[in-house]
């Protein structure tokens, strides 16, 4: 069992739905990342949260250290907004499989 | 601009040749790392450095192969051993004992 799990792995959402990726952790870690890769394969760092609830922009991330769990949510979504995005958590720098979304206008 | 840099973005080699991907930055980190990503999974690590002439193996490092002579550049050589090379190559790095890692373009290499 891999130790980040992402759900759900594809994802297709209309312009201006609201989205959430949820990202589930097998072992304790002091901080966890959400990263974003667009189809050119390049990696940018979204969030690194330890605790609570983090906001930037149209996204929000939010982790919940007892339950092993994290979400990403973007509002008001956008084509642009089309991309993978993977969970990592900072115990050797472990990756979940990504999540595909995909924003139809 | 400060970034991580590696080069070539798509590389073709014949079964059997060794092949070295390129990863420079230029951020003043003292750790680098190469990943291997596959459809459908998570990145693996297959090597990293902490500091210059050092390094250690990751969970993939069968068939690979890296030096760290200078702080800026860690090159990864992918060797005839490595059974399936065929991958896309991430390179990150990072400032010593900081979790947050900034990574590279990727280089997709295809075996042939």
């Amino acid at each position: 069992k891999n130790e980040v799990e992402q759900s759900p792995q594809n994802l297709t959402a209309q312009e201006g739905e609201f989205i959430t990726i949820n990202c589930s952790y097998s072992v304790g870690i002091s901080a966890l990342h959400w990263l974003q890769q667009h189809p050119g394969g390049g990696i940018v760092s979204l969030f690194m949260l330890s605790s609570g609830k983090k906001k930037h922009g149209r996204l929000i991330a939010t982790i919940n250290i007892q339950e092993k769990h994290s979400s990403l949510h973007i509002t008001a979504s956008h084509p642009r907004d089309s991309a993978v995005y993977i969970c990592a958590i900072n115990n050797d720098m472990r990756f979940g499989a990504g999540t595909r979304l995909t924003v139809k206008p | 601009d400060g970034g991580i840099t590696q080069s070539p973005k798509y590389l073709f080699r014949k079964e059997g040749q060794n092949v070295t991907l390129s990863c420079e930055q230029n951020l003043n980190h003292d750790a680098m790392y190469w990943y291997r990503q596959d459809p459908g999974q998570g990145l693996r690590l297959i090597y990293y450095s902490q500091i210059v002439n050092d390094f250690q193996k990751g969970d993939i490092a069968e068939g690979y192969s890296v030096s760290r002579e200078k702080k800026e550049s860690f090159p990864l050589t992918v060797t005839s051993a490595q059974k399936n090379p065929t991958a896309f190559y991430l390179c990150a790095s990072s400032m010593w004992g900081e979790n947050e890692q900034f990574f590279g373009p990727g280089t997709r290499l295809t075996v042939l």
